[in-house]
């Protein structure tokens, strides 16, 4: 079963529309941390946001903005005012606690390709 | 500030051949992952290591092999590459158990097997 389920394969907006990427979680542990990348079409992975399950507070940085919440098991994610830079594919990840099997290793989803139009 | 080098950037193999893919990290970090990222499948890992000397197989392991006999090295081995494993490659590091400490990733390795 995945544990991190993005369902949204692709998403297209215009130029300064806001756009909502939704990322949903699956797990047991009551400690666990989720993280946002971005991979810009240069192909690196680009580091955006932390999160650990303690800290429901939502985040803002910019135009980016992270609703955290556990009662849904969600951790999405808002551009304002997008632009075309924008354009990516987003990767929502989980980390759960250390133990001998997983040892820190990321779950991602499987991304949400972000079309930004001029 | 290098953070996480991959090297070759590209290579181009042929079924059977071998080859290995370097990572290199200069952050001191402890845990070392290597993930393979291919088309709506996200990236999945492959082989991880939690320290020198040390090594342990992810979710899909089968044809790879890893080695850490320095800290700051990981390598993935293919050795004799299929059509299958045609990806891209992402090697990764962490600073030990600091788990809200974020994965540096390297710029990627892209993979063709022909």
């Amino acid at each position: 079963a995945q544990k991190v389920t993005q369902a949204q394969t692709e998403i297209s907006v215009v130029e300064k529309e806001d756009v909502t990427l939704d990322c949903v979680y699956e797990t047991r542990d009551t400690t666990y941390y989720l993280f946002w990348y971005k991979q810009p079409p240069s192909g690196e992975l680009v580091f955006l946001i932390r999160r650990n399950s303690f800290d429901e507070q939502n985040e803002i940085s910019g135009r980016y903005s992270w609703n955290f919440q556990k009662s849904t098991s969600s951790f999405n994610f808002t551009i304002t005012a997008s632009q075309v830079v924008d354009s990516a594919v987003y990767f929502c990840a989980l980390s759960e606690e250390d133990r001998g099997s997983t040892l820190g290793r990321l779950y991602f989803g499987r991304g949400t390709q972000l079309t930004v139009w001029p | 500030n290098a953070g996480v080098t991959q090297t070759p950037k590209f290579r181009v193999l042929k079924t059977g051949q071998s080859m290995t893919l370097l990572c290199a990290q200069d952050m001191n970090h402890e845990y070392m992952y290597w993930y393979r990222q291919d088309p709506g499948m996200g990236l999945r890992l492959i082989h991880y290591s939690v320290g020198e000397g040390t090594t342990a197989k992810g979710e899909v392991p089968d044809g790879y092999n890893v080695s850490r006999l320095k800290k700051q090295n990981f390598l993935l081995g293919l050795e004799s590459a299929a059509p299958s494993q045609t990806s891209v490659y992402f090697c990764a590091s962490r600073a030990g158990r600091a788990q809200l400490q974020p994965q540096h990733f390297g710029d990627g390795t892209r993979l063709s097997i022909l």
